[in-house]
């Protein structure tokens, strides 16, 4: 059992390039959300969605766009990264209130 | 929104007892607990549904007082392996999708 697989675990982007960070779960879970962890400001919100073709925005939205197709993936996209958006993301599932399980990690560094 | 936690940093000798401590402005529905090693992904360490409840994994247990819209962690005996950045989190209104997460307190035992 896989869990929760976050592709890729480092990427260095130039300003103004897009990319994609993938997440994908084989747990079934309804609930997925994207975080980013930078130091000193915890775990912050990007977006989160509660089932295939519903999203919604966190607290920290700007710059991200997601979508979610089907139960298992839920890829995050940056439509033309900034350095602000250097950051540790990570992508978490979760079958509603319970506990969210999290992927390992992308370390993303913007240059 | 964030809960807030206290304190943001805490060394302990091994054997000594710590008290972490959250609390929103905003009412608390439910409070997750987790635990994040350096350089790895937070994990799952308790969930608390409802006021008054309290809950204990090993020497580790939590409170939760929804009145006062706070939760703390308790440490019991600290052993080596408790070092880590500890985080809690609550969903944000009824929607148990979004969940959101305090700054972070990072625990350190030294021998």
């Amino acid at each position: 059992n896989a869990g929760v697989t976050q592709t890729p675990k480092f990427q260095v982007l130039k300003t103004g390039q897009s990319m994609t960070l993938q997440c994908a779960q084989d747990m079934n879970h309804e609930y997925m959300s994207w975080y980013r962890q930078d130091p000193g400001m915890g775990l912050r919100l990007i977006h989160y969605s509660v089932g295939a073709g519903i999203t919604d925005q966190g607290e920290v939205p700007n710059g991200y766009n997601v979508s979610r197709s089907t139960t298992e993936d839920f890829p995050l996209r940056l439509l033309s990264a900034a350095p602000s958006q250097t950051s540790v993301y990570f992508c978490a599932s979760s079958p509603g209130a319970g506990t969210a399980f999290f992927g390992q990690g992308t370390r993303l560094t913007v240059v | 929104q964030q809960p807030v936690q206290s304190p943001q940093a805490v060394i302990l000798r091994e054997g000594e007892d710590a008290v972490i401590n959250c609390s929103s402005s905003k009412a608390l529905y439910s409070v997750h607990w987790y635990r994040q090693k350096h350089g790895e992904a937070p994990v799952f360490l308790m969930i608390l549904l409802k006021g008054g409840e309290q809950k204990g994994h090993e020497k580790i247990s939590a409170s939760f007082n929804e009145k006062k819209q706070q939760s703390s962690l308790y440490l019991t005996a600290s052993q080596l392996s408790y070092s880590g950045t500890y985080f809690c989190g609550t969903p944000l209104g009824s929607n148990t999708g979004k969940l959101i997460f305090g700054q972070g307190t990072t625990l350190q035992v030294k021998p």
